[in-house]
């Protein structure tokens, strides 16, 4: 099993519509999570941090489960500017040393 | 966040040669990292840059290849050496303020080697 999961896509969504990705994980001894937007040819930026109690930024929800070991993200009112990759991103750390374990993200395209 | 300045922003080499790729933060970081990415994958770690000392390789990675340096707090070097084209890639830098805190990347190298 991969350490960090994603469902690769695309999804293809009309604007105005929501849209949920979920990316599993599986060290439970996983600490932080977060979720990173790549646009083509571009770096990695950061969306969101993942919190155990749920977080919200404008239209993007993100979710924890601890017990179930995954973590989501939800975009509501799609934007034709959602469009993008996004990777999920999970941390170990031990000591000084962090490993960081990266999905291979999500494509998705949000269609007018 | 910090303020990541990679350059070059792209180049394009000849197989055998070298390339060195400089990234400077605007503060000192603790955690500083060199990614690859190829064309349609996720990141791949490479190493992450230690100041002051040597960087620590992740499996696939040797230093022959990809020597690092990290005088200080602030900047580092990636070299891309006998460069083939297999190599062609974006490579990015990557600072962290704490092992708490998410990473940051600087804008990358896309390199291409003919």
């Amino acid at each position: 099993r991969k350490e960090v999961e994603q469902d690769p896509g695309p999804f293809n969504v009309p604007e105005g519509a929501t849209v949920a990705f979920n990316c599993t994980y599986s060290n439970s001894a996983s600490q932080s999570f977060f979720w990173y937007r790549q646009d083509c040819r571009k770096e990695p930026k950061l969306l969101m941090s993942v919190y155990s109690s749920g977080n919200e930024d404008g239209r993007f929800t993100a979710q924890l489960n601890r017990a179930s070991q995954y973590i989501s993200l939800l975009i509501r009112d799609s934007k034709l500017s959602d469009s993008a990759t996004y990777l999920c991103v999970v941390t170990l750390n031990a000591g000084n040393n962090r490993k960081l374990i990266w999905g291979l993200g999500t494509s998705l395209a949000v269609n007018p | 966040s910090a303020v990541i300045s990679q350059k070059p922003s792209r180049d394009i080499c000849q197989r055998g040669t070298s390339l060195t790729i400089q990234c400077q933060v605007d503060s000192q970081v603790t955690m500083m990292f060199w990614y690859r990415q190829q064309p349609g994958q996720s990141l791949t770690l490479i190493a992450t840059a230690n100041q002051g000392s040597e960087a620590t390789y992740e499996s696939g990675f040797v230093i022959d290849k990809f020597p690092i340096s990290r005088p200080n707090l602030t900047f580092s070097t990636l070299t891309v050496s006998n460069m083939s084209p297999e190599d062609s890639s974006i490579y990015l830098c990557s600072v962290c303020l704490d092992s708490n805190q998410p990473q940051h990347f600087g804008d990358g190298t896309r390199l291409s080697i003919l």
